[in-house]
């Protein structure tokens, strides 16, 4: 149990152009789901932090306005990357909190995004 | 953010022998700390994890020491196989953020056979 997926896995894009990768908790229900950003040979960076039914919290030096996250049900959350530019082509993570299970973190596959 | 580091950023060792990969932390406010095993073009996968009220747990061919003293944090592997390559991670999580987990720098492990 506690699988997390990620669609698309891989996507190529122009610059200007938006794109949304969706994150779905597919076996539990999750309260939080979180959004990181991965470059390569690096770390992954916390980006936001997003509840069901109410805004995302971002952390600080993330764009609220270029990356638009919306968490509209207990098994979804998307990120929108708004007018793409190269500098925002990396690995994009997110992690779903199962509902009562506290902070354990099930993270999904990761999808590979480039902006050309 | 927080701020966690790792020490080393590469790590080479002979199949079958024990790996330390280690990692320093810097919020001693943190309650959790976990490893995770991240292979190239996934996502991370969790190894172990260790609350701050502890100073070693074993799991299945892994053990986390953490020492609060020096707010540092070493993750073993024991007979280490091919199949443990890969980059690994810490995390800290202060419960006081709401959950949020701050990853380390990463180390990346290879095996040779």
């Amino acid at each position: 149990g506690a699988v997390v997926s990620q669609h698309p896995s891989r996507v190529i894009c122009k610059s200007g152009t938006s794109v949304k990768i969706e994150c779905r908790s597919l076996d539990f229900q999750a309260t939080t789901m979180f959004w990181y950003r991965q470059f390569p040979k690096q770390s992954l960076m916390l980006m936001a932090t997003s509840n069901e039914g109410s805004k995302a919290t971002y952390e600080q030096g993330v764009e609220k306005d270029k990356f638009l996250i919306n968490h509209a049900s207990l098994t979804l959350s998307t990120l929108t990357v708004t007018s793409a530019h190269p500098e925002d082509s990396s690995f994009y993570i997110c992690s779903a909190q199962r509902e009562g299970r506290g902070y354990e973190q099930y993270f999904g596959p990761g999808t590979r995004l480039t902006v050309t | 953010g927080e701020s966690v580091g790792l020490h080393l950023p590469t790590l080479s060792v002979q199949e079958g022998d024990n790996s330390i990969i280690n990692c320093a932390y810097s919020n001693s406010a943190s309650d959790y700390f976990i490893w995770y095993k991240q292979e190239s073009g996934k996502g991370p996968q969790f190894i172990i994890d260790i609350r701050s009220n502890m100073d070693k747990r074993q799991g299945q061919r892994v053990t986390v020491l953490l020492n609060k003293t020096v707010k540092h944090l070493s993750l073993q592997i024991a007979a280490t196989q091919p199949g443990d390559s890969a980059v690994y991670f810490c995390a800290e999580i202060p419960l006081h953020t709401g959950n949020q987990f701050y990853f380390g720098t990463g180390t990346s492990l290879t095996v040779i056979p």
